[in-house]
């Protein structure tokens, strides 16, 4: 057990549809991230969040969205949903917000598998 | 620019030793990971290594860093039936984040 807590781990909705992915980061964890694990795609980081500002965004499409809250957990809001859109989508989590802190390692929950029909 | 390379599949008998091979572009990496991710479950950190050392061993795992290369190596040790999973080899990016660069992963696959 990581200690990243994804909900749900799945997800079955129509196109069109609006879903919203929840991720609580390891207890004293300041970074959140997203990734999307499709198999056409393999692993993509969306975006991260660092103590409730975004530090990075990386391949996440204009119906997407995300944000941290004040107790750090994060949520992706995913909307318009498409057939492509359906993944594995992962949340990680950090003590830091760089790659360049010391023991920075990055842990990653169990998922949300997205299925879009 | 950054990416990761991969060979997309390994197999093994139980007992030999397994070692997945990742190459990557970005000179800055600081940190380098290999994640295992098994069947429908998420991806467990196996290890890390930081951009100044040659190697670092824990227990059956040995992984073995080619600055000059940009070349990273795991070596699984006395393969079991159980190691059999996904490996993903990942790089730090080099912008100022915690963002990682993955592979497209590893099939091992140990047969009895």
């Amino acid at each position: 057990d990581s200690g990243v807590t994804q909900t749900p781990k799945h997800l079955i909705t129509a196109t069109g549809q609006r879903v919203t992915l929840r991720c609580s980061p390891r207890s004293g964890d300041l970074s959140v991230y997203w990734y999307q694990q499709s198999l056409d795609q393999g692993l993509q980081f969306l975006i991260q969040y660092y103590n409730g500002e975004e530090r990075a965004k990386g391949n996440i499409l204009e119906r997407f969205s995300a944000q941290q809250f004040p107790d750090l957990h994060s949520e992706l809001n995913l909307s318009s949903l498409e057939l492509g859109d359906s993944a594995l989508y992962f949340c990680a989590s950090s003590v830091g917000g760089t790659g360049l802190s010391s023991g920075n390692t990055i842990y990653f929950g169990e998922g949300s598998w997205l299925t879009v029909v | 620019g950054e990416d990761v390379e991969q060979s997309l599949f390994l197999s093994v008998r139980e007992g030999d030793s397994s070692v997945i091979n990742c190459t990557y572009t970005d000179s800055s990496s600081t940190y380098l990971y290999w994640y295992k991710q098994e069947p429908g479950a998420g991806l467990q950190l196996l290890t890390y290594i930081f951009s100044n050392m040659d190697m670092k061993q824990d227990q059956r795992l040995t992984v073995l860093l080619n600055k000059k290369d940009k070349h990273l190596s795991l070596r699984i040790a006395d393969t079991q039936t159980g190691d059999s999973a996904i490996y993903f080899c990942a790089e730090t990016s080099s912008s100022n984040t915690g963002k990682l660069i993955f592979g497209q992963g590893t099939t091992l696959q140990v047969k009895p």
